[in-house]
């Protein structure tokens, strides 16, 4: 079945030590997002892309940054995890151009020690 | 940007009964599409229905059934014979389909489903 796929489920990282998030999709979908989930609040956006076009919104600190090498994988780096940075990190996918509905992973947990 | 609002944190429904979720948004564009999306505690976040602008007619899926009001700007989702599983958070959204790729959510409406 198509679908996106994030590694790792559960992600336990140390104040300060870099961690990276992994998405892949086997959709074929042009868009990929990433999203921060805190607990029972709505999907925060931090970036998107499109193809190749990297779409930072203007709220998305610093410290967050992404990575699409190609069609399929996405990456969400996060150079110097704090302890606001505790989350659920959501991968989503979707047409372009405006087309239809997002699909999404199922989170990477992050807990910051 | 489009704004969407859920004006009801919480609800609760009576297994085997129906309720109703409300969404009302604000845009000035006329092609969009609208969604309801399902979280369940600690699972994937999946689509439940979608509708788009232009058509009329309300969209259904089974159990669960939207009234758009495209003049208010209103996007209810009903579920009808409520089942324990239907106990999540749902997320109403918005997407234009014209300026594209980003999708406007809702806080969010925490639905209980009692025995």
């Amino acid at each position: 079945d198509a679908m996106v796929i994030q590694n790792p489920r559960y992600q336990v990282t140390q104040f300060g030590k870099p961690v990276t998030l992994s998405c892949s999709q086997t959709l074929n979908h042009n868009v990929m997002y990433w999203y921060q989930q805190k607990s029972s609040q709505a999907p925060k956006l931090l970036f998107h892309y499109y193809d190749k076009d990297f779409n930072n919104e203007a709220d998305t600190p610093d410290n967050f940054q992404s990575r699409r090498p190609n069609t399929s994988f996405c990456f969400l780096d996060i150079r110097s995890p704090g302890l606001g940075d505790a989350a659920m990190y959501l991968c989503a996918t979707s047409k372009g151009q405006g087309l239809g509905e997002q699909f999404f992973g199922p989170g990477t947990r992050l807990t910051v020690l | 940007a489009q704004t969407v609002t859920q004006s009801q944190p919480e609800m609760s429904v009576q297994e085997a009964e129906t309720v109703t979720l409300s969404c009302t948004y604000d845009t000035s564009e006329s092609d969009y599409y609208l969604f309801w999306y399902k979280q369940p505690p600690s699972r994937q976040m999946i689509l439940v229905i979608r509708q788009e602008a232009y058509k009329q007619q309300n969209a259904t899926e089974n159990r669960f059934s939207v009234n758009f009001q495209k003049a208010a700007k209103s996007f209810s989702l009903k579920i009808s014979d409520s089942q324990l599983g239907d106990a999540a958070m749902y997320f109403c959204a918005y997407r234009s389909r014209i300026t594209g790729n980003q999708f406007y959510f809702g806080t969010g409406t925490s639905l209980t489903v009692i025995p």
